[in-house]
């Protein structure tokens, strides 16, 4: 049972480049979620899904595309990245109902240069 | 809108002393959830403890305790004798059970040193 998994760990893209962080569970959680961690601000809900084919954007969805084909996967877009997406990005999951504890993964340390 | 205030940025205490974070919420919700995570050096984010609105009673798991009072919507946490693997950044967290219930709204963290 490997929980909430996250690729890459560490990633630096220039300045309009695109990419795809992944994200996995194999817990069958429906929820899943992604959120960015800025210093001095928390982290902040950027995409959320209740399950399959269904999302819903955060407090900070813009830039960010997402995607649910899959009860196991999440991906989070950027389509052209920009220096405000420096951050790190942390994916999360749970049962649906009732707030249950979210699992997070280890997070994806992007920087863009 | 819901909102989340830990007011103490950094605190530092000495090997085993007690300290207690605080945190203070808003929200409109009768029915909402409050968290506690733990995000050591190493990055990782550590679910500690989850309170329901209907259940006000304290709650001990070995040194640390919560203190969860309605009326002054607040969820403090203490930990009795720190030592120094309690250094972390300590979130609280809020989610309401409209719409869902499982959006978390976090608190901005408050990062805890204990020196020995």
């Amino acid at each position: 049972n490997a929980g909430v998994t996250q690729t890459p760990k560490f990633q630096v893209l220039k300045t309009g480049q695109s990419m795809t962080l992944q994200c996995a569970q194999d817990m069958n959680h429906e929820y899943m979620s992604w959120y960015r961690q800025d210093p001095g601000m928390g982290l902040r809900l950027i995409h959320y899904s209740v399950g399959a084919g269904i999302t819903d954007q955060g407090e900070v969805p813009n830039g960010y595309n997402v995607s649910r084909s899959t009860t196991e996967d999440f991906p989070l877009r950027l389509l052209s990245a920009a220096p405000s997406q420096t951050s790190v990005y942390f994916c999360a999951s749970s049962y649906v109902q009732n707030s249950y504890e979210q699992y997070f993964g280890p997070g994806t340390r992007l920087t863009v240069t | 809108a819901q909102k989340v205030t830990q007011a103490q940025t950094e605190i530092s205490v000495v090997e085993k002393e007690d300290v207690t974070l605080d945190c203070v919420y808003e929200t409109r919700d009768t029915t909402y959830y409050l968290f506690w995570y733990k995000q050591p050096p190493s990055g990782e984010l550590v679910f500690l403890i989850r309170r329901n609105s209907f259940d006000e009673q304290n709650e001990i798991s070995g040194r640390y305790s919560w203190n969860f009072q309605k009326s002054t919507s607040s969820f403090n946490f203490t930990i009795t004798a720190s030592q120094v693997v309690d250094s972390a950044v300590y979130f609280c967290a809020l989610s309401e059970s409209a719409g869902g219930g499982n959006k978390l709204t976090f608190g901005t963290g408050t990062q805890l040193k204990v020196e020995l």
